[in-house]
């Protein structure tokens, strides 16, 4: 069984912070979704990275693929209150089937 | 814009209850999905279904089963409701070949 791991679990910022969540895993994934859920709806994808080494970026968020394909990174600069929810990892595999990490609860203060 | 629609947004039921969650996508999408979301624990795959009349069982299939008669319904059957699956339950849809899932809102489900 894949595995993802992210940390931190839980992050408490002010605005105007910047921060750095992890998603790890010993295991290499053909594909590296991202995708942020707010209180009372699902998941919404953010950014999909195919290839190792792959940074895309989406306004103040940056997304990088690790070189080897098993570890990911979401870079937020300035953090707002609207950056609030849950962040996931997904890694793609056989079958287009994801495997999702834990989650991390990002809550920006104001 | 695709809409996967749960039909409700939080259910109580008691134990030893059957249990129907449904969900309903409106992109003719292949793919459907259910999840068991859990603070901690992400998003955990119970049942997937390739197409219609189609269902595999995903990552904890135990306790629940599927329905998939029709391609934009797909039926999230807990036989007899025990505590432990009071969770979140997401449903998601997407064509065959795209990783992109596009979930529902979710159907909160406390067991008593």
């Amino acid at each position: 069984t894949q595995l993802l791991e992210q940390s931190p679990q839980f992050l408490s910022i002010q605005e105007g912070e910047n921060l750095t969540v992890y998603c790890n895993s010993s295991s290499v994934f053909s594909s590296l979704q991202w995708y942020r859920q707010e209180p009372g709806e699902g998941p919404v994808l953010l950014v999909t990275v195919v290839t190792g080494g792959e940074v895309k970026k989406l306004k103040r968020l940056t997304f990088q693929f690790g070189d080897a394909r098993k570890d990911s990174s979401l870079h937020i600069t300035a953090a707002q209150t609207g950056d609030t929810g849950l962040y996931l990892c997904a890694g793609g595999s056989a079958g287009n089937m994801l495997t999702f990490g834990g989650g991390t609860r990002l809550m920006v203060k104001p | 814009d695709v809409k996967v629609t749960q039909s409700s947004r939080y259910l109580v039921k008691r134990t030893g209850e059957k249990v129907f969650l449904e969900c309903v996508q409106d992109m003719d999408h292949e793919n459907m999905f259910w999840y068991r979301q859990d603070p901690g624990l992400g998003l955990r795959l119970i049942y997937f279904s390739y197409d219609v009349k189609m269902k595999e069982k995903g990552d904890i299939p135990e306790g629940y089963s599927v329905s998939r008669e029709k391609k934009e319904r797909f039926s999230l059957i807990l036989e007899s409701a025990s505590t432990n699956q009071t969770s979140m339950y997401l449903c998601a849809s997407r064509f065959p070949g795209e990783f992109t899932l596009h979930f529902g809102n979710g159907t909160r489900l406390t067991v008593t």
